[in-house]
């Protein structure tokens, strides 16, 4: 049974400050997710990380893979207040092209001024 | 920008009614899912779909169903509501290149 584990599951940070997010996974899989989730909303997709040693970046945020090691980080640099959020890696435990994912127990991210 | 819908947002309802939640897409994807989701809490998926006329149980047991008899359609029924099964369902499709999986809203369901 493939297990998700993130840490750490809360996160309180100053704006302006670095840090990283860890997501560990317990069974060989080459495809995985992250996605943010906005108190009372749904979720949203930000990267999807399709092989070992991918490294994808969107503003503020980068995600990478390392297969072997079955991790993957999220790192936040300088820190601002609209990336409070929860954030999950999910990992696509089907092979194949069924994806079917199972899904970390999320971050709660806050930022304070 | 993907095109999911969920209805009803919010449901309240009393133990032992029977409640059908909806959940439509507009991109034709073949993957459907649903997943159940406590506040502040994982997703566990509960039921997936590859295509027409295939449903499968997810990693969660829940005594719902669903089906899939149309594409863009997958709807999740409850025939009798329990307390146990307060909490939010959220409904995904995937599309085919590398299953990125985009959600719905939500439908926040809590039962008396």
């Amino acid at each position: 049974e493939l297990k998700v584990e993130q840490n750490p599951l809360f996160l309180s940070m100053q704006e302006g400050k670095n840090y990283t997010i860890y997501c560990n996974y317990s069974t060989t899989s080459d495809r995985l997710y992250w996605y943010r989730q906005d108190p009372g909303k749904s979720l949203e997709s930000l990267f999807v990380l399709l092989s070992n040693g991918a490294v994808k970046q969107e503003g503020r945020l980068m995600a990478s893979l390392d297969t072997k090691a079955r991790l993957s980080t999220l790192h936040i640099t300088a820190a601002v207040h609209d990336l409070s959020a929860t954030y999950f890696c999910a990992v696509d435990s089907s092979g194949g092209s069924n994806y079917k994912l199972t899904f970390g127990k999320g971050t709660l991210l806050t930022v304070n001024p | 920008e993907a095109d999911i819908y969920q209805t009803p947002r919010y449901l309240v309802i009393g133990t032992g009614k029977k409640i059908t939640l909806e959940c439509s897409q507009t991109m034709g994807h073949d993957k459907m899912y649903w997943y159940q989701q406590d506040p502040g809490m994982e997703l566990h998926l509960i039921h997936y779909s590859y295509g027409v006329n295939s449903t499968e149980k997810g990693d969660l047991s829940s005594e719902s169903t669903v089906s899939r008899i149309r594409t863009e359609h997958f709807p999740l029924t409850l025939e009798s509501a329990r307390p146990s099964h307060t909490s939010q369902y959220l409904c995904a499709s995937s599309e085919w290149t590398v299953g990125i999986q985009y959600f719905g809203a939500g439908t926040r369901l809590s039962v008396l």
